[in-house]
């Protein structure tokens, strides 16, 4: 089955780019996903991508996908102390695969 | 856009007794959610599939009889730990999908269980 394996800390400082890497094993996954957890709360959706893509900008947030590699970053610009959370990577599946979650630090 | 309500967020049960929890989904019909739990820094582990009008799909290792999940209608599942221990304690978190969804795009905010 699908493995998703991510780093599981990252530190920044305020306004600095913050990079969360991730890798997945099943190619045939349609979709990539990234979704944010802020502590005691549920997961929310930042954005996702669907394989035929190499790249998806959304306002400070960049996706870069690796099909060969099977390699998938999250890029967050100008990174804020609100970005303090836990960013987990999920591949598409039924229901979906996630990875371990990475805990990204912003140091004002 | 589409909200997952979970009910309640934090609930604290002696020993031996149950603890219905609540998903909801407020403005869209849910034929499939998912209920996961969650240990301190580490990340989900899927325990059951919520379906619809029907029983539940159980992930290994996971007890049918003391997680008992009903989904009696399209925008309501409930997970009832039967006769908790402290060793159920955790976080548990369920999540919904659209019928025309990309993906569980929407989560409950989460139920933090303490059993003492």
């Amino acid at each position: 089955g699908e493995d998703v394996e991510q780093s599981l800390f990252l530190s920044v400082r305020e306004g600095d780019s913050s990079v969360i890497n991730c890798t997945y094993t099943d190619s045939s996954s349609t979709y990539l996903y990234w979704y944010k957890q802020e502590p005691g709360a549920g997961l929310q959706l930042l954005t996702y991508i669907f394989s035929n893509m190499d790249m998806k900008q959304d306002q400070r947030l960049t996706v870069l996908l690796n099909k060969k590699d099977k390699h998938l970053s999250l890029r967050i610009a100008d990174t804020q102390t609100g970005d303090s959370a836990i960013y987990f990577c999920a591949a598409s599946s039924t229901p979906l695969v996630f990875g371990k979650g990475t805990r990204l630090s912003v140091i004002a | 856009g589409a909200v997952v309500s979970q009910h309640p967020s934090r609930v604290i049960c002696k020993s031996g007794t149950s603890v219905k929890i609540e998903c909801r989904s407020l403005d869209f019909q849910a034929t499939t959610m998912f209920w996961y739990r969650q240990f301190p820094k580490q990340s989900l582990m899927l325990m059951a599939t919520s379906n619809e009008g029907s029983k539940a799909t159980y992930e290994q290792g996971v007890e049918k009889d003391k997680f008992l999940i009903n989904h009696a209608s399209l925008t309501l599942s409930t997970l009832t730990v039967t006769s908790a221990h402290p060793e159920d304690s955790s976080f548990y978190i369920c999540s919904a999908r659209e019928p025309q969804g990309v993906t569980e795009a929407f989560f409950g905010q989460g139920t933090r269980l303490t059993v003492v």
